[in-house]
């Protein structure tokens, strides 16, 4: 069974507008989420993570909101660049323990920023 | 500072074959975590490293595989003896504590044939 679910396996978004890639989660013990980005040939890059006492987190183009009730997650990038063009992996953890040491992944979602 | 670096990039070999792949963390990190992601599918979690002791290992996925990390330092993953299903990418990543996120390497391309 998947703990972390990214349904969009692609997102097609027009340079300059606003990315939104979604996640949704299932285990309550995850505490502790966080973004990557992934190039082809490359692994994936951290790029911005949330703790289960925030609801938001931003830098710079990127923020991260979460939905402790819904068990759900968003990444915006705003605005979107042809450089954000990748794949995006959203992973879980359970920091104050209950599950496995090591991240949690969804499948990823493969985002096409169109000029 | 030199990010995670894996060893070899790509591998192919036989069913029934030994490989053994290599990670060197960046220096100074103790944490250190092998993950997996067979095509189509989610990269999963196999184990993690504190310095040289095994401090969780409940995603290894049968005792074909075998992960050390002598002192400390550089870990090796081997697979013995492959099969099919092993085919994957095996990504290495490490972290100088738990709380954050993980550094990962450029991963090894396993190919059984």
């Amino acid at each position: 069974d998947q703990q972390v679910k990214q349904n969009s396996p692609s997102l097609s978004v027009q340079e300059g507008r606003i990315s939104i890639l979604n996640c949704d989660y299932t285990n309550s013990m995850f505490d502790y989420f966080l973004w990557y980005k992934k190039y082809p040939a490359e692994g994936p890059t951290f790029l911005i993570s949330i703790s289960s006492i925030k609801d938001k987190n931003e830098d710079g183009r990127f923020t991260v909101f979460l939905n402790k009730s819904a068990k759900h997650l968003s990444l915006h990038i705003v605005p979107s660049q042809p450089g954000d063009s990748a794949v995006y992996f959203c992973a879980a953890s359970a920091l104050s323990g209950g599950g496995a040491d090591g991240l949690t992944f969804g499948k990823g979602t493969h985002l096409i920023i169109q000029p | 500072e030199a990010g995670v670096t894996q060893f070899p990039s790509h591998s192919v070999i036989e069913k029934g074959q030994t490989v053994t792949l290599r990670c060197d963390p960046i220096s100074g990190h103790d944490n250190l975590y092998w993950y997996r992601r067979v095509m189509g599918k989610e990269i999963k979690f196999l184990l993690h490293f504190v310095k040289e002791s095994k401090q969780d290992e409940s995603g290894m996925p049968n005792n074909r595989f075998l992960a050390e990390r002598t002192g400390g330092t550089y870990s090796t993953l081997k697979v013995q003896p492959a099969e099919l299903e092993d085919s994957g990418v095996y990504f290495c990543a490490s972290s100088q504590d738990t709380s954050g996120g993980s550094f990962f390497g450029p991963g090894t391309r396993l190919t059984v044939l």
